[in-house]
């Protein structure tokens, strides 16, 4: 079955306790992504990859880190997460039609809560 | 900072009536994508228009663009209480993706 996977789907944990969300993809897709969604706010991009070894960041990279050293995995590391880093995040991954993504498929997500 | 914005917020209508939500984005895109968000899940892709298209049709989805305006209107027909749901539009500046505040759709049965 083709599906993006995220882990752990809940997490809690505590002010500049490091932390790894997994991601991985199993559809051969170039772009991945991730996003997180406050309330009144949407989704926004943290940081995309357009292939392996390729990042950039997206609209609030601030405090997030990730690598893409396999096609299937793009982690999201959060170094010393921080309250405001308290979200609901998304990974998703596409093909990349020519230079764009196309439609995206998301992971179930990650509910984050730093105290 | 958000590309799309959708309108209205919210929309609530009757089993069998029409729904239709708007989007306006601020630059230009190559792609516009319309998204679908039930409560607290990931989101499910439902359409993408190109910036050359005009008008698209997925079965009770129709989903127009005006480059010209910068707008995008998501046409749900004969809606039903499973469409009750959060709609997103999505723009790519380059290859950021940028998603709007969405509109939560409610249908009464």
């Amino acid at each position: 079955e083709a599906q993006v996977t995220q882990n752990p789907r809940y997490l809690i944990t505590v002010t500049g306790k490091k932390l790894t969300v997994t991601c991985s993809q199993n559809m051969n897709h170039e772009y991945m992504s991730w996003y997180r969604q406050d309330p009144g706010l949407g989704l926004r991009q943290i940081y995309y990859s357009m292939n392996v070894e390729v990042t950039d960041k997206g609209d609030v990279p601030e405090g997030y880190k990730v690598s893409r050293k396999e096609k299937r995995n793009f982690p999201l590391i959060l170094e010393s997460p921080s309250p405001n880093q308290t979200s609901l995040y998304f990974c998703a991954s596409s093909f990349k039609g020519g230079q764009f993504p196309y439609e995206q498929y998301f992971g179930p997500g990650t509910r984050l809560t730093v105290t | 900072s958000q590309q799309g914005e959708e309108d209205p917020q919210a929309l609530s209508i009757q089993e069998g009536e029409n729904a239709t939500m708007n989007c306006s984005y601020k630059t230009s895109i190559n792609n516009l994508q319309w998204y679908r968000q039930n409560s607290g899940r990931g989101l499910v892709h439902l359409i993408l228009i190109r910036s050359n298209e005009r008008e698209k049709h997925s079965g009770r989805l129709r989903v127009t663009l005006d480059t010209s305006k910068k707008s995008s209107s998501l046409l749900i027909t004969a809606s039903r209480a499973a469409d009750t749901a959060s709609y997103f539009c999505a723009t790519d500046d380059n290859n950021d993706m940028r998603f709007g505040a969405g509109t939560r759709l409610t249908v009464k049965p």
